[in-house]
């Protein structure tokens, strides 16, 4: 299959601990996307990747939280100094470019912080 | 900001007609999507819309009027599978084009 995948597709750490999260976006996709979903809830936009920059940052929620994507492909999600409030899925998002319309998610990382 | 409201939880009876509303309210406007998500999976994309009116795609339509700040998925023919949540998301007019998600609403699609 040529989707979006995201590995680990289950994540348990205690709090305070240091959790990476990763996505392999559609081949070609230059536009790359992380939300984070609580029960019940919608995504919530965290950080958006346009080639290897971060174009839109503001949805991160403090300075625990990270991502890079070196070259441009996979993508990481870095989280430091975890807590129970991180708990979520947290989805990775592919799209051709910045301004077209359809955004290919993969299945999500499942975080739970003990 | 952006407010963004869907019902929480709807039901339906196999072979019936559905519609789910979504309002919203953006600091300006550049297009409206539907997500469909079933539990434990990612969200796929339905619909977009970005001009005022309705757009069809098999049992699917999807309707917008942006003078009211409103959309409709309209699910015709509902089948078991359908069961699921629903997902409204809006771009506003800001330059980074993310879509902001309202909370879903949860479909029940029952014999």
């Amino acid at each position: 299959g040529a989707g979006v995948s995201q590995t680990p597709s289950n994540k348990v750490t205690e709090k305070g601990k240091y959790v990476e999260l990763r996505c392999d976006p559609i081949s070609g996709h230059t536009a790359l996307y992380w939300y984070r979903q609580s029960l019940g809830q919608g995504p919530e936009f965290l950080i958006y990747f346009q080639g290897t920059g971060a174009a839109d940052d503001s949805g991160l929620p403090n300075d625990r939280f990270f991502a890079v994507r070196p070259e441009g492909s996979v993508s990481t999600l870095k989280i430091q100094r975890t807590e129970r409030g991180d708990s979520a899925v947290y989805l990775c998002a592919s799209s051709l470019d910045f301004s077209t319309d359809t955004q290919y998610f993969g299945p999500g990382t499942r975080l739970t912080v003990l | 900001g952006q407010n963004i409201d869907q019902p929480t939880e709807m039901t339906a009876t196999e072979g019936a007609i559905v519609q789910i509303n979504c309002t919203y309210q953006t600091s300006g406007f550049n297009g409206l999507f539907w997500y469909q998500q079933h539990a434990g999976e990612a969200p796929t994309f339905l619909s977009y819309n970005v001009l005022d009116g309705l757009e069809e795609k098999g049992r699917f339509s999807s309707f917008l009027s942006r003078s009211k700040g409103y959309s409709y998925l309209l699910l015709k023919e509902l089948q078991m599978k359908d069961s699921a949540s629903y997902l409204c998301a809006v771009r506003d007019g800001r330059g980074s084009y993310i879509p902001t998600f309202g909370r879903g609403t949860s479909l029940i699609v029952h014999p």
